[in-house]
């Protein structure tokens, strides 16, 4: 089973829309960190941010917004008034504390048309 | 630019070929990887150094052979590659080992083809 499920393949949207960028994952670990990574067309994956599983608080840079549920096991991602420079493919990953693994998500392609 | 170079960043080889790939970190990191990224496929972790020494190999081919002479650079040696081994191959690193939970910060890549 997937560690890691970004559900959504790909996703459009006009140009100053908001997009939620959905992340679900799956792990026994009591202790483990979540990341979003960006990857441009130029193929280098840009970190974003990483939240670690004790804390539940929401967080906001700028136009983007993470949204942190145990509950759900959910981690999403929203893009608020997006760009055209929000084009990319966007990761979310898992670490957890046993066994020095690293799991990333299939991504998902956000298309920003102006 | 995230302080991770790779080079080159476009290969094409044949399969009796033996090719290196190169990675530098300018970060003062501890741990560096090598992923694989292949379309429609979630990124492969291929391996992990910690301090120089490695810490992870999750089942990958003897055909692929990493090298961490120091905690600033990795090396993927490649041989006898097969057209299935064509994708994306990424360098990272980070202050300590993943299970740390650091965040990686990754190189450009290397496009890699097999002929």
């Amino acid at each position: 089973a997937q560690k890691v499920t970004q559900a959504q393949t790909e996703i459009s949207v006009v140009e100053k829309e908001d997009v939620t960028l959905d992340c679900v994952y799956e792990t026994r670990d009591t202790t483990y960190y979540l990341f979003w990574y960006k990857q441009p067309p130029s193929g280098e994956l840009v970190f974003l941010i990483r939240r670690n599983s004790f804390d539940e608080q929401n967080e906001i840079s700028g136009r983007y917004s993470w949204n942190f549920q145990k509950s759900t096991s959910s981690f999403n991602f929203t893009i608020t008034a997006s760009q055209v420079v929000d084009s990319a493919v966007y990761f979310c990953a898992l670490s957890e504390t046993t066994g020095n693994q690293f799991y990333f998500g299939t991504g998902t392609s956000l298309t920003v048309i102006p | 630019e995230t302080g991770v170079t790779q080079t080159p960043r476009h290969l094409v080889m044949g399969m009796t070929n033996k090719k290196s790939l190169k990675c530098e970190q300018h970060l003062g990191h501890n741990a560096m990887y090598w992923y694989k990224q292949s379309a429609k496929k979630p990124l492969e972790l291929m391996f992990v150094y910690s301090l120089e020494e490695r810490v992870e190999n999750n089942s990958v081919p003897s055909r692929f052979s990493p090298e961490c002479p120091n905690s600033s650079h990795l090396f993927l040696h490649l041989h006898t590659l097969q057209p299935e081994d064509s994708a994306l191959y990424l360098c990272a690193s980070s202050q300590e080992e993943t299970g740390l939970g650091y965040e990686q910060y990754f190189g450009p890549g290397t496009r890699l083809t097999v002929t």
